[in-house]
């Protein structure tokens, strides 16, 4: 069955990086979008950005824009965010999800990772 | 501030049917789709709705969305105390190129 699985929680320092990577299996990794998605404490949830595994290509929130980055391993069927410079405000769970795009047509985001606790803090 | 507004919460007893509401902000033309998502306590979000009314396979057709204009709601009808969590609507936003989520409902099941 089609699966997303994180990478574990980490601890950050204010001003450091974290790379979260969202390993996928059942399916074909690089014909489906990828989103990170996220949840700060105490707030809802919020979008992030988006990569297309085939080429690479990405789109990022322009909150976001400078400070994130998203990559991907073909090779083993992984996606990763990484998020630099951060901040106390960046404390939150992140999360991947599989975007069904079937010729131009958006379904959704119909399969997520378990999500990723990211700690900032001195 | 939210470019899609949620009501912050909702309630209902068990069998209610209980509806949420997602207004879309005056810029936008109403020309999008809209997408809602459950997120339950300690788990990821899932999807419930897609393209405005459209149920993924295996989603209970307890649950419905529908859409005017700018505005959009999901209806939750049979209503279970599993249901308590918080509901978000969703659009992709042309302007912005990105995804944009309301603001998020409480649901809590009385």
């Amino acid at each position: 069955q089609v699966q997303l699985v994180q990478s574990g929680a980490e601890v950050r320092k204010p001003g450091a990086s974290v790379k979260v990577s969202c390993k996928t299996s059942g399916y074909r990794f690089t014909s489906y979008d990828i989103n990170w998605v996220r949840q700060a404490t105490g707030q809802g949830l919020e979008w992030m950005g988006w990569m297309n595994p085939n080429s690479g290509n990405t789109g990022y929130a322009q909150k976001f824009q400078g400070r994130v980055t998203m990559t991907r391993n073909t090779s083993i069927s992984t996606a990763y965010l990484e998020v630099s410079s951060l901040r106390s405000e960046d404390t939150a769970v992140y999360y991947c999800a599989r975007v069904i795009m079937v010729r131009g047509v958006d379904y959704g985001m119909d399969v997520w990772g378990q999500g990723t606790t990211v700690t900032v803090s001195s | 501030q939210s470019l899609l507004t949620q009501p912050p919460s909702a309630s209902g007893t068990p069998g209610q049917r209980v509806t949420i509401s997602c207004s879309g902000s005056t810029s936008y033309t109403g020309n999008f789709y809209v997408y809602w998502y459950q997120h339950l306590p300690g788990t990821a979000p899932k999807l419930l709705i897609y393209r405005n009314n459209q149920r993924p396979s295996g989603v209970p057709d307890r649950f419905s969305g529908s859409k005017s204009g700018t505005s959009a709601s999901l209806a939750i009808s049979g209503l279970r105390s599993e249901d308590e969590g918080d509901y978000y609507c969703v659009i992709w936003d042309d302007t912005l190129s990105g995804l944009v989520f309301g603001g998020g409902t409480k649901l809590t099941v009385l």
